[in-house]
């Protein structure tokens, strides 16, 4: 069964920190990723999405893919208390052109 | 655009009964999906549809039904509701983007009770 794991958290930064979230994902073929932002009692909202290995950037957010390692990651700079939410990746499947495996989310919280 | 909407945003139904959960978006998507969301957990696809009149089941479909006669709609239909239906219903729908990757986008949820 294809699966993408999240560690739980919840993650706590502090303000101006950096925040590190990470994903591993089991289909080796799986070609793109998706970080989202889920606010507690919200729905998902797409943040960043990745298909090359390396890194993109926007704003303050960087996502990273290591296809290799089938880990992708997302770091968040100058956090911000508005950032703490629940952040959920995402990924393809390859047998799929539009269907996503979610992980179970990961909580940031942002200490002012 | 008012995007995907969804209704109605808070139910509690009686074991055994049933009811449809409402879904419409006006970007004018082929895709449209049904996640529902159990509390700490992520998203567990129900149901898709890749253009009107066409739906396969994702991969939690037991105890649900979907139509697509539209484009805009895609109406999900819980019948004889049991406690394990509580959860948090959200309706997405995405497009096929020239770089052939999509983007979903979500409605703003249904969160039912089933007592």
């Amino acid at each position: 069964q294809k699966e993408v794991e999240q560690n739980s958290g919840p993650l706590s930064v502090p303000e101006g920190a950096i925040a590190s979230l990470n994903c591993t994902y089991s289909d080796r073929v799986s070609q793109s990723f998706f970080w989202y932002r889920q606010y507690s009692g919200k729905s998902p909202e797409l943040i960043m999405s990745i298909y090359s290995n390396g890194d993109k950037e926007d704003g303050r957010f960087t996502a990273q893919l290591n296809k290799a390692s089938q880990y992708v990651s997302l770091l968040i700079r100058d956090s911000q208390p508005s950032d703490s939410a629940t952040y959920l990746c995402a990924v393809k499947e390859a047998d799929s052109s539009y269907k996503l495996i979610f992980g179970s989310g990961t909580r940031l919280l942002v200490r002012p | 655009n008012a995007g995907v909407t969804q209704t109605p945003k808070f139910r509690i139904l009686k074991i055994g009964q049933s009811m449809t959960l409402q879904c419409t978006q006006d970007m004018n998507h082929n895709y449209m999906y049904w996640y529902r969301q159990d509390p700490g957990m992520g998203l567990k696809l129900i149901y898709y549809s890749v253009g009107a009149g066409i739906t396969d089941k994702g991969e939690v479909p037991n105890g649900y039904n979907v139509s697509r006669s539209t484009t805009e709609d895609f109406p999900l239909r819980l019948e004889l509701a049991a406690p394990s239906q509580t959860s948090v219903y959200f309706c997405a729908s995405s497009y096929q983007s020239a770089g052939g990757v999509d983007t979903q986008y979500f409605g703003p949820g249904t969160r039912l009770t089933v007592l």
